[in-house]
């Protein structure tokens, strides 16, 4: 089975940096990705790692290291629109597809002013 | 481009009745197709999945049942509700070669 762990809730004021770690413990990893939530709306692709190492988009960069089961989500310059849940996703292999996601609860990101 | 779209939007139902929440993809072929449930407050649940024309997982054993009648068209069903079915109900897409999934807009169902 599949074990992924983040923290419930962080609090950052604009204009700074928060970083959401992901721990996991999976068989057939094929891939990680974070998503953003807002209340009440389906979740949104921000980022995907399927090697080691950063991977950056504007404000957001996301890390993978395979061999520790760990990622983290950075986001910097935070604004208030950046009050969400972010989910981290681990996509496993089946014998029949090319992958399915396995969610973590999600870690629910306040920005203050 | 491609799209993803569930209805209905919302629904409130009482227990005991059936439900039927539908999916359609346009703009892909042969996506692999997902059902997902959100409890209040908990993570997202991998319900039901299909790589192709009436193939589905399913990955907990419930009273919900899925469908997938044509390639890009995907269903959801109840013959009889339970209030534990009530929650945020997506379906999502990804190519069958592909990496992301895409979400539908979620259907909120409350059973009472």
């Amino acid at each position: 089975g599949q074990n992924i762990d983040q923290p419930t809730e962080m609090t950052a004021t604009e204009g700074a940096i928060v970083q959401i770690n992901c721990t996991y413990q999976t068989s057939g990893f094929n891939g990680l990705f974070w998503y953003q939530q807002h209340a009440g709306e389906a979740p949104t692709f921000l980022s995907y790692n399927v090697l080691d190492g950063l991977e950056e988009k504007g404000r957001f960069s996301s890390f993978l290291s395979r061999s520790k089961g760990y990622s983290y989500l950075l986001l910097k310059e935070l604004q208030m629109k950046d009050s969400a849940s972010y989910l981290c996703a681990v996509r496993v292999m089946t014998t029949d597809s090319w992958g399915k996601l396995q969610f973590g609860a999600g870690t629910q990101v306040v920005v203050t002013p | 481009s491609q799209t993803i779209h569930q209805w209905p939007a919302t629904l409130v139902q009482p227990v005991g009745s059936p439900l039927s929440l539908e999916c359609t993809v346009e703009g892909t072929s042969n996506p692999n197709l997902y059902w997902y449930r959100q409890a209040a407050g908990r993570g997202l649940q991998l319900l039901f999945y299909s790589v192709g024309i009436g193939q589905i997982s399913s990955e907990v054993p419930q009273n919900l049942s899925a469908s997938r009648p044509q390639d890009r068209q995907f269903i959801l069903s109840s013959k009889k509700l339970l209030l534990s079915d009530s929650g945020f109900y997506l379906c999502a897409w990804s190519a069958e070669a592909g990496n992301t999934i895409y979400f539908g807009e979620g259907s909120w169902l409350t059973v009472v």
